[in-house]
Parts: C-alpha cells; structure tokens; sequence
C-alpha cells in the first residue's frame, strides 16, 4: 500500500518569507513518481513537478524548489519570496507502478500568504 | 496545451436521481480518471480507464460506474443519487507512458439534497 502524508494542514506566512510543504510518502516500489499539485480557489489542480525515483536532483524554477530524499522518503516543496498569488492549496501525490496506475495524493496544505 | 474540460462546474440533484458527469479530453490520451476531493480526506480515486471500453476500480468505487465508450470521453454515473455523494468530483488523463504526468479538469461541485 502506498501513503503520502502532508503534515501540515495550514500554514499562514507574510508576503516575501520563505516557506516550505513537507511530504513524506510510503511505498515498497523500488520505481515510482512523486508529483506536486496546486489548487488556486478556482479549483483546478495545476501541475508543478514530477520527479521519478531514480532522480535525486534537486530542482530549481524560478521560486520554487523542491528536495527530494529517498533515505528520509521526503519530498518537500520550498517557495523562496512567497507572494499573494501563492496562496492555495498543495497537494503532494504518489505513483508507483504503470502509467495507468492513479495517484495516491496527500491531503494537502493550505498555504495563506498575508499582504 | 492539454485540456481537459468537464461538463459542469456546478450541479445540483436530488436523492435518489441517476446523474451523469462528462469528461472530455482533447490530447489523444490513453488514460483517464475520476478522483473526488473532500475536505480533510484529500483527492481519492473512484474509476479509472486505460483504454477504451476498459474500466477499473480505484480506492472507492461503491455507488459509482463509468463509461468510456469513445477515448476522448469519460463518463461518472451515480446510478443513484445519495447525500454522501455530495462532493467535488476531478476527472483527470495521462498519455499512459511510465513517465507520464495527470492533467486535471476544472472540476464539478456536485450537491445532492
């Protein structure tokens, strides 16, 4: 069974700090994929990343980043310079197996970036 | 781009009703699927498809069937309507390669009285 757990179910920071979303996922896999989603109030899941198992990069764009460490199964996600339009819900999502396989998500943080 | 749409952003039915959600996809891709999202509970996956007439249960498939009659489409239905259905219902595609990344719809808000 696969598990991904976002610790964080809200977090409220001013504008400009610096702010990371933890994930922490669980599977037997040896191959899968970790994806990052965000949720704007509109509703739509917007893709942001996916990272297979065998890429340990970390990976940079533009404010965002995210560290991905298989000893501690951790993928977390970093905003550097929050803004206002940063605010919205982050899911961090599992897929271990075939493409046709769904994604295990989390259950999301609620990211609230203050003026 | 990829764009997935859904046939109704808002939906309001009755208990009991038989209700059809529409996902249509314009990218040629192999695999689609229907997650719903509550609060608290996160995206879970009710159905997915990975071919054409092809369907498989996700997590929580009770009280729901699908339809995939032509690729570009994939439909839910609630044979039967129930105010635990109450929900945000997210129909996703993938190309199906290994690598492969999920596209998400808009989403429908569906409310059952």
């Amino acid at each position: 069974a696969q598990k991904v757990t976002q610790a964080q179910t809200e977090i409220s920071v001013v504008e400009k700090e610096d702010v990371t979303l933890d994930c922490v996922y669980e599977t037997r896999d040896t191959t899968y994929y970790l994806f990052w989603y965000k949720q704007p109030p509109s509703g739509e899941l917007v893709f942001l990343i996916r990272r297979n198992s065998f890429d340990e990069q970390n990976e940079i764009s533009g404010r965002y980043s995210w560290n991905f460490q298989k000893s501690t199964s951790s993928f977390n996600f970093t905003i550097t310079a929050s803004q206002v339009v940063d605010s919205a819900v982050y899911f961090c999502a599992l897929r271990a197996g075939g493409g046709a396989d769904g994604l295990t998500f989390g259950k999301g943080t609620h990211l609230i970036i203050q003026p | 781009d990829v764009k997935v749409t859904q046939s109704s952003r808002y939906l309001v039915k009755r208990t009991g009703e038989k209700v059809f959600l529409e996902c249509v996809q314009d990218m040629d891709h192999e695999n689609m699927f229907w997650y719903r999202q509550d609060p608290g509970l996160g995206l879970r996956l009710i159905y997915f498809s990975y071919d054409v007439k092809m369907k498989e249960k996700g997590d929580i498939p009770e009280g729901y069937s699908v339809s995939r009659e032509k690729k570009e489409r994939f439909s839910l239905i609630l044979e039967s309507a129930s105010t635990n259905q109450t929900s945000m219902y997210l129909c996703a595609s993938s190309s199906g390669t290994r690598t492969d990344t999920q596209y998400f719809g808009p989403g429908t808000r569906l409310t059952v009285l």
